[in-house]
């Protein structure tokens, strides 16, 4: 069975700070694929981030970044100096490498105070 | 230029009725979906089409069904709607890779659907 656990159900910060979003997963596929979108307030679903099972290379966006460890399934989502136009909910998802389901986490309420 | 589009955004109606919701996508994608999100913001797939071919089939009821006229287009109807239909209904569309495994899905604006 595939899953995705994000734990944190809300977290709240104050502009600048750096948080960072945690993602575990779980999947007996051995090629996979796991995702990142951003809902704001407005309730669009913005994509993030891509990354592949079989590429552990860490990536940065400007202030974001993305730590994928194979080792622990976990795909972890920093923002640096945090926004108020950060705030929104974020997901993580897995697709499996046989399907083409796309499996939610449950959703990380980020909400940056000024 | 709107990539995935659904209407209508808001859709308020009465138990029993049957609605439409349309979405279309100009990206050229060759695979569509609908997802629901819940009051508590879960995310679930309910169907994905696979040019005009339904690959995905969730445990729906029986009473949504979708239709795909086209590559471009996956409508969404549901029959004698109940109260627990009431969330937020999203379209999104991605392109299968050539080479294998698959690309990001891009999600519509989504349709609030509220059944009173």
């Amino acid at each position: 069975a595939q899953k995705v656990t994000q734990a944190q159900t809300e977290i709240s910060v104050v502009e600048k700070e750096d948080v960072t979003l945690d993602c575990v997963y779980e999947t007996r596929d051995t090629t996979y694929y796991l995702f990142w979108y951003k809902q704001p307030p407005s309730g669009e679903l913005v994509f993030l981030i891509r990354r592949n099972s079989f590429d552990e290379q860490n990536e940065i966006s400007g202030r974001y970044s993305w730590n994928f460890q194979k080792s622990t399934s976990s795909f972890n989502f920093t923002i640096t100096a945090s926004q108020v136009v950060d705030s929104a909910v974020y997901f993580c998802a897995l697709r499996g490498g046989a399907t083409n389901k796309l499996i939610f986490g449950t959703g990380t309420l980020l909400a940056v105070q000024p | 230029d709107t990539a995935v589009s659904q209407t209508p955004k808001y859709l308020v109606t009465q138990m029993g009725n049957d609605k439409s919701i349309k979405c279309e996508q100009n990206l050229g994608h060759d695979t569509m979906y609908w997802y629901k999100q819940d009051s508590k913001k879960f995310l679930k797939i309910m169907f994905s089409y696979n040019n005009k071919e339904l690959i995905i089939n969730e445990t729906v009821p029986n009473r949504f069904s979708p239709k795909s006229p086209d590559k471009a287009h996956l409508n969404l109807h549901i029959n004698s709607l109940e109260l627990g239909d009431s969330a937020v209904y999203f379209c999104a569309s991605s392109q299968t890779r050539l080479a294998g495994g698959w690309n990001e899905q891009f999600f519509g604006p989504g349709t609030r659907l509220t059944v009173l």
